[in-house]
């Protein structure tokens, strides 16, 4: 997976409660995204950053909040997780940016009950 | 939606078959990316294609595109059971970021 690596892998959680996942690339990569995927949807991104603490809101942004202050790092944040976010989460890397080829990880699945 | 569309949804054919699968998109492209998603695991980029291009190759993989007609085609040649998984176009549709189809699902019988 490209030396990415995502935190936690499997998480559960109760409706009303903070989630924070977490993006860890060892590539020195410029570009990094969050996306979710669900069934029916294929993948939609939710933010990205072009560098530390350069952000900005993709397709599916309410509700979630990013940050990036280191080039290794990019948290994704569910300030107050409903079960409408209970998805897959995917993180890429890219090192020319989002028309070029992206790397993903693993990926963290996120049960809200 | 900007994303791509990807047909068929599911294929199944036999080891040592050749598996087609075509993506449709609906606005102008500067490229399209391939990518491969085994069950539970991350996509892994397969191919690009320029806008400018109209075909391309990488090992058993064969990739076409018709701006014209706003679709792709991706040929996977003399299938193996490994190549069991979900395919993904991905096109940035003009923007800076990608936008990804819903996928085909191959199974490939041994």
């Amino acid at each position: 997976d490209a030396g990415i690596t995502q935190s936690p892998r499997h998480k559960v959680t109760e409706t009303g409660t903070p989630v924070t996942l977490r993006c860890h690339q060892t590539e020195n990569h410029r570009y990094m995204y969050w996306y979710r995927q669900d069934p029916g949807h294929g993948l939609r991104l939710i933010h990205y950053s072009y560098g530390v603490k350069d952000t900005d809101k993709g397709e599916v942004s309410d509700g979630y909040s990013v940050s990036r202050s280191k080039t290794e790092d990019f948290l994704l944040t569910l300030e107050s997780a409903t079960s409408s976010q209970t998805s897959v989460y995917f993180c890429a890397i890219s090192d020319i940016g989002g028309l070029e080829t992206q790397y993903f990880g693993p990926g963290t699945r996120l049960l809200v009950l | 939606s900007q994303q791509g569309e990807e047909d068929p949804q599911a294929l199944s054919i036999q080891e040592g078959e050749n598996a087609t699968m075509n993506c449709s998109y609906k606005t102008s492209i500067n490229n399209l990316q391939w990518y491969r998603q085994n069950s539970g695991r991350g996509l892994v980029h397969l191919i690009l294609i320029r806008s400018n291009e109209r075909e391309k190759h990488s090992g058993r993989l064969r990739v076409t595109l018709d701006t014209s007609k706003k679709s792709s085609s991706l040929l996977i040649t003399a299938s193996r059971a490994a190549d069991t998984a979900s395919y993904f176009c991905a096109t940035d549709a003009g923007a800076n970021n990608l936008f990804f189809g819903t996928g085909t699902r191959l199974t490939v019988i041994p």
